[in-house]
């Protein structure tokens, strides 16, 4: 059974920084894509970040570029989000989730990790 | 970006009922869209794919159709456990993909 295990958040202050890590349980995590999406308090979900089976294609929604840095370690089936330059607005629940084939819906997710950004 | 709205924001209804979800894209995404299940406090779950391929594991009282930029989500007789928030996500523009609003089914 694949299993997704995020790990990281908690509480920032606005300007610093976090780094996420999800630890993939998954017979040819080398295989698949993979990608970070959040859930502000209350609101919908919102895509953030891919990156590629071999890591070389990452893709960050606007609204993270420049800030955000999605990497994965495949020696360890793990994939990371680097967060900096925190904004209250990046508070939410972080899920990784599996990109399946195509067409590259989202079919397994962790089960997430709580950002808080405050002073 | 391509918009997804959903509707109804929100519905109550009995166990039993016949539920239907719409999704409209504010283009036509072909059948990239995929449907998900969200419970409080848990990760999003995916239930349709392909705008109608039934998610191994899934009921099949879920059903999806559409194509374009209208899709609908429909639980043929709903259940205890069908009580959640669900969402549609469009996959055309991929790696920009986009999520709708979602639509949250309460107990009547």
């Amino acid at each position: 059974e694949v299993e997704l295990v995020e790990s990281g958040g908690g509480l920032a202050q606005p300007g610093g920084s976090l780094r996420l890590s999800c630890a993939a349980s998954i017979f040819k995590f080398t295989t698949y894509w993979m990608t970070w999406v959040r859930q502000a308090p209350g609101k919908g979900l919102e895509w953030v970040s891919y990156i590629s089976s071999n890591g070389h294609t990452i893709y960050n929604a606007d609204s993270v570029k420049g800030r955000f840095t999605i990497s994965r370690d495949n020696g360890k089936n793990s994939v990371y989000l680097h967060m900096h330059s925190l904004r209250a607005e990046d508070t939410a629940v972080y899920y990784c989730a599996r990109v399946a084939a195509a067409p590259w819906d989202f079919d397994y997710w962790g089960q997430g990790t709580l950002v808080t950004v405050s002073s | 970006d391509i918009q997804l709205t959903q509707s109804p924001s929100f519905l109550s209804a009995s166990v039993g009922d016949r539920v239907t979800i719409t999704c409209r894209a504010s283009q036509g995404i072909g059948i990239y869209l995929a449907w998900y299940q969200q419970k409080p406090g848990r990760a999003p779950k995916v239930l349709i794919y392909a705008a109608s391929t039934l998610q191994s594991g899934v009921p099949s009282r879920f059903s999806g159709s559409g194509s374009g930029t209208e899709f609908t989500l429909t639980v043929s007789s709903l259940q205890p456990e069908d009580f959640a928030t669900y969402y549609c996500q469009q996959l055309h523009s991929y790696p920009r993909v986009t999520f709708g609003g979602g639509t949250k089914v309460e107990i009547k």
